[in-house]
Parts: C-alpha cells; structure tokens; sequence
C-alpha cells in the first residue's frame, strides 16, 4: 500500500535553530501534501496544504516565514520550523493524498516530536 | 463552515463488550466522513470511511461505523472490544465541495481494560 516517510521521528533542537522534517511518498506521487500539529492530548490542527510547484497554502494563525514549507517535488514536502522556540515543540505529522483511491485516501507520516529546549 | 464534535474525552469498556465512540459533524454540503486511529507517538492510521450507499460502514480491525444523517452523527462500534484496542480515535469529515481539507474532531481514548 501506499507508504508515507516522516523523518526524523524525533528531534531536539537549540532555541533560535532551525529544523527541517522531511516527508516523502515512498510509492506513489503526492500532489497535495498536508501539514498538521497536535499538541499534547489535543486534535490534529491543519498547518498548512502543500501543493507540488507552488506556494503552499497557510491555515489562519500559521507564521508562514515561522513554518517554511517546500514542495519541490512529487515525493517530498519539507517543513522547516525557523528560529525555533520553546512553544513550538510540539507532535508535527504530515498526510498525503494518494492517487486512484478515490475520496480519502490520505496516507499519514509516522509523525515527528520536535522538542525546542 | 465544517466541524467536527466528539463529546467523549474518554471511552472505558471492558475486554469482550461492545464499544462505542461517538461523533457528529457539520458541514454545508455532503459530508465524507473518517475515523482514524493513533497510537501514541505514532501517526493516524484510516480505519474506515463513509462516503455514499450504505449506512454501516464496515472497517479495519473489526471496526464499523454508522452514518445517520438525521442526527448528523458517525459513531465508531466494535461487537467485542479487544485490549490492543486502546488508543486514541479520530472522527474527520470533508465535504463534497471538491476541496481537500479534512476537519478532525478532538479525539477519544478509549480504554480497554482486561
């Protein structure tokens, strides 16, 4: 089946660094690609959709100069949280959309904890 | 605007009874509705979805679910909940418009207890 990478699946940065996360479609090409956060005991809140060979588009409240998305291909999306601090640690997961399946055929990343100290 | 409501934080059930997990939604147009499942620090895992003909939708790992249009609701049901069931489960909805944007709700732990 279709199978979505998310590395790395933790990380622990500096505050004031930047990380990226990678997320690539291992067998298939993904057009669309999302970007959620969840916070701890909460729900998955849409950060952005990614779209391959253009900007992405930011959900309202989302810093798009704070969480850069590249979407330079049709098997990678990248999110790179700049200048990072402490409040944005936090569970980041990417989905894809995965073609020919019809309505929600949405594969998800195994999600990366990113822990800003 | 789309929304998506799971009134329970958590579900507790004993190993071997039914199970549960509601949901209800709202959106403008047809609704295209999810549940997933996550594991802790894992990702989301489909378990199941709706999107036209039959009401009782049948899924992954014995799951099923119910669509009731009248009462704008999708509850997850298992017949005989199994301890590895534990988890955390996600209702998410889409509607018909064409757009990609799925809405999840909170979430619900459910706890299997042996």
């Amino acid at each position: 089946g279709a199978v979505v990478s998310q590395h790395p699946s933790r990380v622990i940065c500096k505050s004031g660094t930047s990380v990226k996360i990678e997320c690539r479609s291992l067998d298939f090409q993904a057009t669309t690609m999302f970007w959620y956060r969840q916070f701890p005991k909460q729900s998955l809140m849409l950060m952005a959709t990614s779209n391959e060979g253009s900007k992405a588009t930011y959900e309202q409240g989302v810093e798009k100069d704070k969480f850069l998305i590249n979407h330079a291909s049709l098997t990678l999306s990248t999110l790179t949280v700049t200048s990072a601090h402490p409040e944005d640690s936090s569970f980041y997961i990417c989905s894809a959309v995965v073609p020919g399946q019809g309505i929600g055929g949405y594969t998800f990343g195994s999600g990366t904890r990113l822990t800003v100290v | 605007a789309q929304s998506v409501a799971q009134p329970e934080d958590q579900v507790n059930v004993a190993e071997g009874n039914p199970l549960t997990v509601k949901c209800t939604y709202s959106v403008s147009g047809n609704p295209y509705l999810f549940w997933y499942v996550q594991y802790p620090n894992r990702g989301l895992q489909f378990l199941l979805k709706y999107i036209t003909g039959d009401n009782l939708v049948k899924g992954s790992y014995g799951f099923e679910a119910e669509f009731n249009k009248s009462q704008t609701s999708f509850h997850l049901k298992k017949p005989s909940a199994l301890v590895s069931d534990s988890a955390l489960y996600f209702c998410a909805v889409r509607d018909d418009t064409g757009g990609f944007k799925t809405i999840f709700g909170a979430g619900t732990r459910l706890f299997v207890k042996a």
